[in-house]
């Protein structure tokens, strides 16, 4: 079946510093992954869409500066939080759709910033 | 723009009590509609999904009937479980495949033995 695997699950940093985090789907292709963060307060934003072989497409109040993507190939992406602040905590998502529409998630990586 | 309202924050109920969380949508077209379940600590999970008008999702016996002329997809279940705790989602996409999802707000579902 198919499957997203995120690493790493957790993750604590120190304020200013950078973290990346990585999303690998395994049994099928990752044409596009798209990255969200999801809130303490539970709502998802939508950081980028990434898709191989394309630009990525940011959305509003997320740009390549604090949060470059790399997306080399179907199975793999990765993403760099830069100079994380306590604003930028919560549980970063990725998600990838497979041929038939469906969108699966890994289990994220959670952020702590201190 | 696309949205989807989910107009139960919470609900509480018994084991073996009926459920319904209300999802409706707003998009152009016929956007694919998901159910997402997501437990603590743990990213959200493909309940089911479906892509045509009258077309029924189920898995895990939750069931949802994409209903374009009342723009819904509703949650239900027959008889939840206290193991059926956790919070759900409604989402949809929009034209293309990408992984790109509008989710509602989520609805945290309490189940008392």
């Amino acid at each position: 079946g198919a499957l997203v695997y995120q690493y790493p699950r957790r993750t604590i940093c120190k304020s200013g510093t950078s973290m990346r985090m990585e999303c690998q789907a395994v049994g099928f292709q990752a044409t596009s992954v798209a990255w969200y963060r999801q809130s303490p307060q539970k709502t998802f934003e939508l950081i980028a869409l990434s898709t191989v072989n394309s630009a990525i497409k940011y959305e509003q109040n997320f740009t390549q500066e604090k949060f470059p993507i790399s997306h080399p190939n179907l199975s793999f992406s990765s993403m760099t939080v830069l100079n994380a602040y306590l604003e930028d905590r919560g549980l970063y998502l990725c998600g990838a759709p497979t041929g038939n529409t469906e969108v699966f998630f890994g289990k994220g990586t959670r952020l702590t910033v201190v | 723009g696309d949205s989807v309202t989910q107009t139960e924050g919470q609900v509480a109920l018994s084991e073996e009590d009926f459920l319904t969380i209300h999802c409706n949508y707003s998009a152009s077209g016929y956007p694919t509609l998901f159910w997402y379940v997501q437990y603590p600590g743990e990213g959200p999970q493909l309940l089911f999904r479906a892509s045509r008008d009258k077309e029924k999702g189920s898995s895990r016996g939750f069931e949802a009937t994409y209903d374009k002329g009342t723009t819904s997809f509703h949650l239900r279940k027959a008889s939840v479980q206290e193991s059926d705790s956790a919070v759900y989602y409604c989402a949809l996409s929009g034209a293309g495949n990408t992984g790109k999802l509008i989710f509602g707000l989520g609805t945290t579902l309490q189940v008392q033995p």
